[in-house]
């Protein structure tokens, strides 16, 4: 079955470390996502990509990095600037149709919660 | 900018109620989807809403898009504990090649036996 896969569900790191989430897909999307979620402020963009070797800053890109060299892959790392890391990480896909995304639902991945102290 | 309200901000029903989920923003929706997330998962796709007027079923939940596309509701009908979990919404909120989606809070929703 397709689906998207988040790696790990759960990463403790020391304050000072970079650290990388995996996000692999396979339902040949062409956009990608990454979110963070923490109570009581909903879903915050953090980087998302509508094509390879693309990338464009959401809402929260400071202190985090991303890349997108293969269409299934798009790691998020999490570096040492980031001055609140701690928190639920979501990675997410959608059909990019004719230049356009919009109108078309994102898929989710299961989520990594990164703890941080 | 353009927010999503979602209320109620939590619920708690009996097994076997129905219950109604709103999802409200100050300018017109360009699609409105809903999910189901359970605590630590990721959010599951339930459905997309792009027509005023619009409104689709699947098993006992129910979505609706209000005629101006600003106001969506979601409703469970006779609900069971399987409902449990946190009901989001998420819009398009404008067109263009550059998506900008935007996010409700979230409505809590428990379901007691």
């Amino acid at each position: 079955d397709g689906g998207i896969t988040q790696s790990p569900k759960y990463l403790f790191r020391k304050e000072g470390q970079n650290v990388t989430l995996s996000c692999e897909q396979n339902l040949n999307h062409d956009a990608m996502y990454w979110y963070r979620q923490d109570p009581g402020q909903g879903l915050r963009l953090i980087y998302y990509s509508q094509i390879v070797n693309d990338f464009q800053k959401g809402d929260i890109a400071e202190g985090y990095s991303v890349s997108r060299e293969k269409k299934e892959s798009f790691p998020l790392t999490v570096t040492s600037a980031q001055k609140n890391p701690t928190a639920f990480y979501l990675c997410a896909s959608s059909i990019f149709r004719g230049g356009q995304s919009y109108n078309s639902p994102l898929h989710f991945g299961n989520g990594t919660r990164l703890t941080v102290t | 900018s353009q927010e999503l309200e979602q209320s109620p901000q939590s619920l708690i029903v009996q097994e076997g109620k129905n219950l109604t989920i709103n999802c409200t923003s100050s300018k017109t929706l360009y699609g409105l989807y809903w999910y189901k997330q359970k605590y630590g998962e990721g959010l599951i796709f339930l459905m997309m809403l792009q027509k005023g007027g619009e409104e689709k079923s699947h098993e006992k939940i129910t979505a609706k898009l209000d005629e101006k596309k600003q106001q969506s509701s979601l409703h469970i009908t006779a609900s069971q504990p399987s409902h449990a979990g946190i009901y989001l919404c998420g819009a398009d909120g404008r067109a263009g090649n550059n998506r900008k989606l935007i996010w409700g809070l979230g409505t809590s929703l428990a379901v007691n036996p």
